[in-house]
């Protein structure tokens, strides 16, 4: 897991409500990324941010949010118009957002289950 | 666990055989590739990685081969422990270009005494 945190480890949710995922890393990194992992599927790429005060869309970022406020906080936010949220949430990060193929290394992850 | 796949293929190894694992990439102008390997419930862990420059790249007990021609990719672990048992999966991308990291689904890997 490295210098990267997230939490909750676990996170409950009634259809309706927002919930805010936290990931925090003290590598260092310029660039931080979220996944989101469902079971038979690969990676998938949710929102990602190569520096401060910025980020893009990934492939599948319908029903979420994020900020980039400081260098090593990249909070998620799964919203009611997410359809389906429940899910394996990994957080990453890597050296620099200029090579966008650095290596990424992850955080513990985040399983959001809604009730 | 529940979070890295249900119906995974699945590699059982005995402890102390070496494992092979493998990978079928999907973009040809991929050159950039690397190995995580997750254990249930945990995010993944980098193991290596190689670009496309190599054909062979060595760690501590595991090694990666390359072959571009049929754009394979695989891990060999050597003498395969119980602590090995994971998923273990591929990513694929490209140097200086806007196109993401593209992950595979994965391989169990179950080591049994």
């Amino acid at each position: 897991d490295g210098g990267i945190t997230q939490s909750p480890k676990y996170l409950f949710r009634k259809e309706g409500q927002n919930v805010t995922l936290s990931c925090e890393q003290n590598l260092n990194h310029d660039a931080m990324y979220w996944y989101r992992q469902d079971p038979g599927q690969g990676l998938r790429l949710i929102y990602y941010s190569q520096i401060v005060n910025d980020f893009q869309k990934g492939d599948i970022a319908e029903g979420y949010s994020v900020s980039r406020e400081k260098k090593e906080s990249f909070p998620l936010t799964v919203t009611s118009a997410q359809k389906n949220p429940t899910a394996f949430y990994l957080c990453a990060s890597s050296p620099t957002g200029t090579r966008y193929t650095d290596t990424q290394y992850f955080g513990p992850g985040t399983r959001l289950t809604v009730l | 666990g529940e979070n890295v796949g249900l119906h995974l293929p699945t590699l059982s190894v005995q402890e102390g055989d070496n494992s092979i694992i493998n990978c079928a990439y999907s973009n040809s102008a991929s050159d950039y590739f690397i190995w995580y390997k997750q254990e249930s419930g945990k995010g993944p862990q980098f193991i290596i990685d190689i670009r496309s420059n190599m054909d062979k790249r060595q760690g501590q007990r595991v090694t990666v081969l390359l072959n571009k021609t049929v754009k394979h990719l695989s891990l060999q672990i050597a003498a395969t422990q119980p602590g090995d048992s994971a998923v273990y999966f591929c990513a694929e991308g490209i140097t200086y270009n806007t196109d993401k990291l593209i992950f595979g689904t994965g391989t169990r890997l179950q080591v049994f005494p």
